[in-house]
């Protein structure tokens, strides 16, 4: 139940195109769904987040959709750069309890964009 | 504003040492997680400290500890190093450690031979 499920595993999309990547979770309780950026021999870096109550955010060229009750959510990169290529991976968290600081991730998605 | 500091960036141990690590939060935040990530599993949580006092831990073998100073500053240790312990340490800070948002720093490579 803790578990988040990111697709695809890897991704290769023209300079321009759009970059969809999806992810699901099966815990209700999270409430908190970030969306992070890693390139090689970085941290991962804070790109844009999401709650529940809301079902679309949008910052710059990236959005991310979120279907509540399919227990979905998903990053769409617009016009994408060579300079997004990247990793990218989904997370989410729940507010209290015992689950402190706590981000659950997903497998990641490697994304080349091709100039 | 300086973003989360970690030492050091990489490091080399052998099999049964032990190796400390350490995390400085960005100013004003209070909440640090530590976090493995390797090629296999992923970006796993270790443990979370707040106010120097542990609130969370993942599923982690006692091998792996950590503590909290009075500034925020974080260190966590691992004892007893095996191979599967290499990996990229990650460390994050956030205001409260609840529903904020997380900054990680570049992280630690450790490798064990």
């Amino acid at each position: 139940q803790q578990q988040v499920k990111q697709s695809p595993q890897s991704l290769i999309v023209q300079k321009g195109g759009i970059s969809i990547i999806n992810c699901a979770y099966e815990n209700t309780a999270f409430d908190y769904f970030p969306w992070y950026q890693q390139f090689p021999g970085k941290g991962p870096a804070l790109l844009i987040a999401i709650r529940p109550d809301v079902s679309e955010k949008k910052e710059g060229r990236f959005t991310i959709s979120f279907n509540k009750s399919a227990k979905q959510f998903s990053l769409h990169i617009m016009d994408s750069q060579p300079g997004d290529s990247a990793t990218y991976f989904c997370a989410a968290s729940m507010r209290g309890g015992t689950s402190y600081g706590k981000l659950t991730f997903g497998q990641g998605t490697i994304l080349t964009v091709h100039p | 504003k300086a973003g989360v500091t970690q030492t050091p960036r990489y490091l080399i141990k052998t099999r049964g040492q032990q190796v400390t690590l350490s995390c400085s939060p960005i100013s004003g935040h209070r909440s640090v997680s530590w976090y493995q990530q390797t090629p296999g599993q992923g970006l796993q949580f270790l443990f979370e400290y707040f106010s120097e006092t542990q609130r969370n831990k993942g599923n982690f073998p006692g091998r792996f500890s950590g503590r909290q100073f009075s500034n925020s500053r974080s260190e966590m240790n691992v004892s007893t190093l095996e191979l599967g312990d290499s990996a990229l340490y990650l460390c994050a800070s956030s205001l409260r450690g609840l529903d904020t948002e997380a900054f990680f720093g570049q992280g630690t490579r450790l490798t064990v031979v």
